[in-house]
């Protein structure tokens, strides 16, 4: 079956520009993760979602940083007036009921100018 | 609060030797223990968990890791490298099973 998707697969934007990057889960997970992978920091947690849930997220570095979960499903990650160090990979991940294992999408590779 | 160590930043080795990727965690709790694969332009994928079933533990494509709770460690093992085992892996703790705390990664290289 079909994995996680993610996209675009790379952004490049400007510094102060808003960004949106979207997730599309495993049908039928009910969680969904962001993390975040930059040659600085490495990989580190931003964002979980389960099901109806309220979201974790003590990951999230600023407030610049939100996200949203519709209808249980697709995800998006909004990065308000970007800045250079918010250049990285961002991931999305999902996993089932169980959570035994985290799925990973490919990333989108965001590059901010 | 949980980390990990990841003790070698790169390992190379020839193909059909051993492979040994060190790891360190910390933990406040009884914590869950993976190891991830990263291949070039590709995703992260599980290459197995510990979940205190067992202390060994067995994964996919050969390898195994065990757990050794006097030590803090969590190392990860191949008999035989193979060159399709060239990639980043990396060392991952989790106190709750959702949060995923990385180590900071050790990227193979397999020499013919």
């Amino acid at each position: 079956g079909a994995g996680v998707s993610q996209s675009p697969s790379n952004k490049v934007t400007e510094k102060g520009k808003d960004v949106e990057l979207r997730c599309d889960p495993i049908s039928g997970h009910t969680a969904l993760y962001w993390y975040r992978q930059s040659l600085g920091q490495g990989l580190e947690f931003l964002i979980y979602f389960q099901g109806n849930s309220a979201p974790d997220k003590s990951g999230l570095p600023s407030d610049r940083f939100s996200a949203e979960r519709t209808g249980g499903s697709v995800s998006t990650l909004t990065i308000q007036r970007t800045q250079q160090e918010d250049s990285a990979v961002y991931l999305c991940a999902s996993s089932g009921a169980d959570g035994y294992e985290q799925f990973f999408g490919p990333g989108t590779r965001l590059t901010v100018l | 609060a949980q980390s990990v160590t990841q003790l070698d930043s790169h390992v190379s080795v020839s193909e059909g030797t051993p492979v040994l990727l060190r790891c360190n965690y910390s933990s406040s709790y009884s914590p869950s223990l993976f190891w991830y694969v990263q291949h070039p332009n590709k995703g992260l994928q599980l290459l197995l968990k510990y979940t205190s079933a067992a202390t060994l533990v067995k994964g996919i494509n050969g390898f195994e890791a065990e757990f050794k709770k006097s030590e803090t460690s969590f190392h990860l093992t191949k008999p035989s490298a193979h060159m399709s085992d060239a990639a980043e892996y990396f060392c991952v703790v989790s106190d709750d099973d959702y949060k995923l705390s990385f180590g900071a990664g050790t990227t193979v290289t397999v020499r013919a």
